[in-house]
């Protein structure tokens, strides 16, 4: 079945930037999403068609593709930034990334 | 507000059933794929299943393929999981999601999800 890698963790002093990656074989032909998972709260969306942000959601997040890897970007990182992160994309079914915890210094 | 609530979550024993709802409001549903997505205790999201807008294509991952089944009634906004022959790995928060449409994509918005928990 289809898997998508990402780091078990990430740590970042505030104000800096914080890179996860997700990688998957099938990132160069399937769009990929990032969602944000805080503690007891359902996921959020952040990002969607690898690089759109939805409305609502910060500037400071972003999201790049190159070949087989995509990246959440979070500039100027806040105490509040401090969560899970996963991605998300297809092969011929949904399947998400093992989770990326983010833990600011 | 576009909302989405489940329920229907609660304890079952190892073989047992159960039936989630998801109720949707604040947006057209019956033009929305959907989606279940659980998460296992400390554990990441698993997709579960989607359906169509006019159910006629549904899919599951499959570990839940043959004891799982999906549904939905647009009529009255919502959508159905019903779990069969529910084993100790089932055990998670079940969300459901709606799907987004060609040009946006991504799951938004999400439930607050439905504890399962399978165990004697």
């Amino acid at each position: 079945s289809y898997e998508l890698t990402q780091p078990p963790s990430v740590s970042v002093s505030p104000g800096q930037t914080a890179r996860i990656t997700c990688s998957g074989d099938a990132m160069p032909t399937h769009f990929s999403y990032w969602y944000q998972q805080k503690p007891g709260q359902a996921p959020v969306l952040l990002i969607y068609k690898d690089t759109e942000r939805p409305s609502g959601i910060p500037e400071r997040f972003s999201g790049s593709s190159s070949g087989t890897t995509v990246t959440l970007t979070i500039s100027g990182v806040q105490a509040e930034d401090e969560a899970d992160y996963y991605c998300q994309s297809s092969d011929t079914l949904w399947v998400f990334g093992g989770g990326t915890k983010l833990t600011v210094l | 507000e576009v909302q989405l609530v489940e329920s229907g979550g609660g304890l079952v024993q190892p073989g047992g059933s159960l039936r989630l709802s998801c109720a949707a409001s604040g947006f057209t549903f019956s033009t929305y794929w959907m989606s279940w997505v659980r998460q296992a205790p400390g554990k990441g999201l698993e997709w579960v299943a989607n359906i169509k807008e006019d159910s006629s294509e549904i899919y599951y991952v499959d570990s839940v393929k043959g004891r799982f089944t999906i549904s939905r009634d647009n009529a009255k906004n919502s959508l159905f999981l019903q779990m069969n022959s529910l084993r100790a790995e089932d055990t998670a928060v079940y969300y459901c999601a709606r799907e987004g449409t060609v040009s946006t994509g991504g799951f938004d918005p999400w439930g607050q999800g439905t504890l399962v928990t399978v165990s004697s």
